[in-house]
């Protein structure tokens, strides 16, 4: 079964409104969890790490007043689009390291988000 | 900087054998990754090296060079369902992955 939730699976919103995902690690805590996102036939793009305890830290080019991230507790992070555009409009998915290797990372179902 | 090269698209028939190809330079790494997806899929775990070799799994197989900067994940006897893009990752610290642009691979009867 799987080891990473993340919801909603799909999510229609009017631009100029705010979206929130999940992303939930079941029955193992997560310190860390990673937010990327991915266009058509492109590859994940790494948006942010969402540390539990701390800011979460963005990579060069992702705005952190539109993409909110809060690790609320250690098993779950929300990525929240903020005033979104049709140009928001992607797939969004999570990453949850487990274990001490760096070599177990689980990936959430992922989030389409379509702006209208 | 972090730059990860594959091809963009490969084609093969099916039963065959099909390598790709994934040279990267990081400022970090912790292993390297590869991964299948397919179309509005999360990702799925194929294999993970972080000593040089070889390493084999039923029907895949990757290979690490260090000293290279480069990988390969071999496919044998093909099937249809192994249409799908094909994603190399390097580990960074803290265990975030850096993705090539990935490889979109077409079997064909």
């Amino acid at each position: 079964g799987a080891v990473v939730s993340q919801h909603p699976s799909r999510v229609i919103c009017k631009s100029g409104t705010s979206v929130k995902i999940e992303c939930r690690s079941l029955d193992f805590q997560a310190t860390t969890m990673f937010w990327y996102r991915q266009f058509p036939k492109q590859s994940l793009m790494l948006m942010a790490t969402s540390n539990e305890g701390s800011k979460a830290t963005y990579e060069q080019g992702v705005e952190k007043d539109k993409f909110l991230i809060n690790h609320a507790s250690l098993t779950l992070s929300t990525l929240t689009v903020t005033s979104a555009h049709p140009e928001d409009s992607s797939f969004y998915i999570c990453s949850v390291p487990h274990g001490v290797s760096g070599n177990t990372i689980y990936f959430g179902e992922g989030s389409w988000l379509t702006v209208v | 900087g972090q730059n990860i090269d594959q091809p963009t698209e490969m084609t093969a028939t099916e039963g065959a054998i099909v390598q790709i190809n994934c040279t990267y330079q990081t400022s970090g790494f912790n292993g390297l990754f590869w991964y299948q997806q397919h179309a509005g899929e999360a990702p799925t775990f194929l294999s993970y090296n972080v000593l040089d070799g070889l390493e084999e799994k039923g029907r895949f197989s990757s290979f690490l060079s260090r000293s290279k900067g480069y990988s390969y994940l071999l496919l044998k006897e093909l099937q249809m369902k192994d249409s799908a893009s094909y994603l190399c990752a390097v580990g960074g610290g803290y265990n975030k992955l850096i993705f090539g642009a990935g490889t979109r691979l077409a079997v064909h009867p």
